[in-house]
């Protein structure tokens, strides 16, 4: 299998554009997890879906961030409009099984979308 | 909410030393990850343990529920161990899916 993969790798962009970020999970995962990354506050989980139902999005920012998984092997974080203090590291991970991560599923994670907003 | 205390936060070690990371948290817990971040980004999840000691190679995860209180230890250490570490953890009060990360600990071994 390929792993989770991530599009693109890296992405600069002015304020104020709308900027989407893809991923697609591994073949019978059936949780997904997105995930930003900076350093000042670290890895945080923004939203996660379990059988492509969004189950906890507490920790989406704002209104500016969505996201979307219509079917079971892609999802999309879309940032609208997007603001320099959304530069970080977007990270989509995806699990097997119930994908309860409070019960421990071991999380697959992809390489990463690098975020610029300038 | 549940705070994840990662020590030490930088670690230099000579190739070879065995090596600990510890990880604190304030409420009880479902499950605790640990993770690999490689020094180009990438992450990978090493151990995921609710109990007990799980061991891999050289790396060891060990978890002691009533302390709240993880450890990975790394023995025979090697340059290519560089990395950051992090510690995660599930809770229980909180949703589902919803893992609290520490800040990491950054891990540099010379040869």
């Amino acid at each position: 299998d390929a792993g989770v993969i991530q599009s693109p790798r890296h992405e600069v962009t002015e304020m104020g554009q709308e900027v989407t970020l893809r991923c697609k999970p591994i073949s019978g995962h059936n949780s997904l997890f997105w995930y930003r990354q900076t350093m000042m506050r670290g890895l945080e989980l923004l939203i996660y879906f379990n059988n492509n139902v969004p189950i906890d999005d507490s920790g989406m920012p704002e209104d500016r961030f969505s996201a979307k998984m219509p079917n079971a092997s892609f999802s999309t974080l879309k940032i609208q409009p997007s603001e320099p203090r959304d530069s970080a590291v977007y990270f989509c991970a995806s699990s097997q099984s119930p994908g309860l991560a409070g019960l421990g599923e071991t999380q697959y994670f992809g390489p990463g979308t690098r975020l610029l907003v300038l | 909410k549940n705070e994840v205390e990662q020590s030490p936060q930088n670690l230099t070690a000579q190739e070879g030393e065995f090596i600990t990371i510890n990880c604190s948290y304030s409420v009880g817990i479902s499950a605790l990850h640990w993770l690999q971040q490689h020094p180009g980004g990438g992450i990978v999840s090493l151990f995921m343990l609710s109990s007990g000691k799980k061991k891999h190679g050289r790396l060891i995860a060990t978890i002691n529920i009533q302390e709240k209180h993880s450890s990975l230890h790394i023995t025979a250490s090697h340059p290519r161990d560089s990395a950051v570490y992090i510690c995660a953890v599930g809770d229980y009060g909180g949703s589902q899916g919803n893992l609290i990360f520490g800040k990491g600990t950054k891990l540099s071994v010379k040869p």
